[in-house]
């Protein structure tokens, strides 16, 4: 089944200690990509990646880390949470659009629920 | 800088009812157009993409429709039911290959059995 897995799904934790949280598609798609949903803010990316070894910030990316060494990979770190980034988290990933048999559908995880205190 | 807004941000209807979520955007040069169904605390769920060369898209009861040059799309669910409560959020494209997806917040639908 074709589909894009974070965890963990659910995590409190304390000020200060690092965590990451892992995203994985066995899709085969090139781009990547983390948001964050806020109530009253929406969706806001964090950072995206076009292809294994290239990342790039989004409109968010104070506080996070990415890397993506593997093409289904692409993890999200947090080396020092703090109580501003408790939110919900999704992952999503999708092929590119430039091919004329893609459509750039954009593919999402269930989404990981953090709490920083 | 895109925008996109949906109204109403809520919408309660009993079922059965015909109904019609609203998306615009501000910047009319875009790659496509995704509706998205979001339930309570979970993932979002693609239901229909709509590419700028299309006019409208159908599956099932749902149908998206597109018009770039007034920047709006709508989203008709056809003969609502409560399991059809969730949040619809639209998100456009700007461009082919990578290019920023920007979201609305969404309007929230329940559906009265």
């Amino acid at each position: 089944e074709a589909q894009v897995t974070q965890n963990p799904r659910y995590l409190i934790t304390v000020t200060g200690k690092k965590l990451t949280v892992t995203c994985s598609q066995n899709m085969n798609h090139e781009y990547m990509s983390w948001y964050r949903q806020d109530p009253g803010l929406g969706l806001r990316q964090i950072y995206y990646s076009m292809n294994v070894e290239v990342t790039d910030k989004g409109d968010v990316p104070e506080g996070y880390k990415v890397s993506r060494k593997e093409k289904r990979n692409f993890p999200l770190i947090l080396e020092s949470p703090s109580p501003n980034q408790t939110s919900l988290y999704f992952c999503a990933s999708s092929l590119w659009g430039y091919r004329e048999t893609t459509t750039g559908e954009l593919f999402f995880g269930e989404g990981s629920r953090l709490t920083v205190l | 800088k895109q925008e996109v807004t949906q109204i109403p941000a809520a919408l309660s209807v009993p079922e059965g009812e015909n109904l019609v979520l609203n998306c615009s955007f501000t910047d009319s040069a875009i790659y496509n157009l995704q509706w998205f169904r979001q339930d309570p605390g979970k993932g979002l769920t693609s239901l229909l993409l709509i590419q700028s060369s299309q006019r409208e898209q159908t599956s099932g009861r749902l149908n998206a429709s597109l018009d770039k040059s007034s920047g709006r799309s709508t989203l008709y669910i056809a003969a609502s039911q409560p399991g059809d409560s969730a949040t619809y959020l639209c998100a456009v494209k700007k461009g082919s290959g990578y290019s920023t997806l920007t979201f609305g917040k969404g309007t929230m639908l329940l559906v009265s059995p």
